[in-house]
């Protein structure tokens, strides 16, 4: 079975400060692994995903993420965070067969507040 | 272009009363599925289907029906059964790959008045 752990329910940054949000995960099989964003009332958008291609994952709106299997993390990182960063963003874990093929196992999520 | 619709947005149900929130793709997806969403609690499964005419309970069916006629179609029905049914419900829809993830609606708010 897996699981995925999101490290801090609220991270709170200054606008133009790196953005760190944490992602660990637990996996009997090779994970595929997503990063969620989702704004306030909205429904959840994909930011990026690792599909064993590269460990170095490039997402939209300037966000990334690396797959370090050693660590069972999948951390989402950006360099310069934008007021517009402020969501909720949640991790997932994809993997195992027979009746859970493709189904998503997400963390708690993430609230990022942005400061001006 | 292609997509998953939600609806209606916001709705109101009155003690003891059955809703229905629509739940439709054209995305040509075979798996659907129910989230429900409370603040600080994440994404909750209630129900999932892979394919037409079958369905399975998540964590959290108790006071919940959903029916899988169609493809496009997997429609979730709260029940007077469900004591605290004011919440955020999430459909979304995958091929059922691993390496694929959802594709999500917009979600609906449902409130007890």
């Amino acid at each position: 079975a897996q699981s995925v752990t999101q490290l801090g329910s609220h991270v709170s940054v200054s606008e133009g400060a790196l953005v760190l949000l944490r992602c660990n995960y637990s996996s009997s099989v090779p994970p595929y692994l997503f990063w969620y964003v989702q704004y306030p009332n909205q429904g959840l958008q994909l930011l990026l995903k690792y599909t064993s291609a590269a460990t170095l994952v490039k997402g939209i709106n300037g966000f990334e993420a690396e797959f370090k299997k050693s660590e069972t993390s999948f951390h989402l990182t950006k360099p310069s965070a934008h007021m517009s960063d402020a969501a909720e963003y949640f991790c997932a874990v994809s993997g195992g067969g027979g009746t859970s093929y493709g189904k998503l196992t997400f963390g708690q999520g993430t609230i990022l507040t942005v400061h001006p | 272009d292609g997509g998953i619709t939600q609806s209606p947005k916001y709705l109101f149900r009155k003690e003891g009363q059955n809703v229905t929130l629509s739940c439709e793709q054209n995305l040509n997806h075979d798996a659907m599925y129910w989230y429900r969403q409370d603040p600080g609690q994440g994404l909750r499964l209630i129900y999932y289907s892979q394919i037409v005419n079958d369905f399975q309970k998540g964590d959290i069916a108790e006071g919940y029906s959903v029916s899988r006629e169609k493809k496009e179609s997997f429609p979730l029905t709260v029940t007077s059964a469900q004591k605290n049914p004011t919440a955020f419900y999430l459909c979304a829809s995958s091929i059922g790959a691993q390496n694929y993830g959802y594709t999500f609606g917009s979600g609906t708010r449902l409130t007890v008045v």
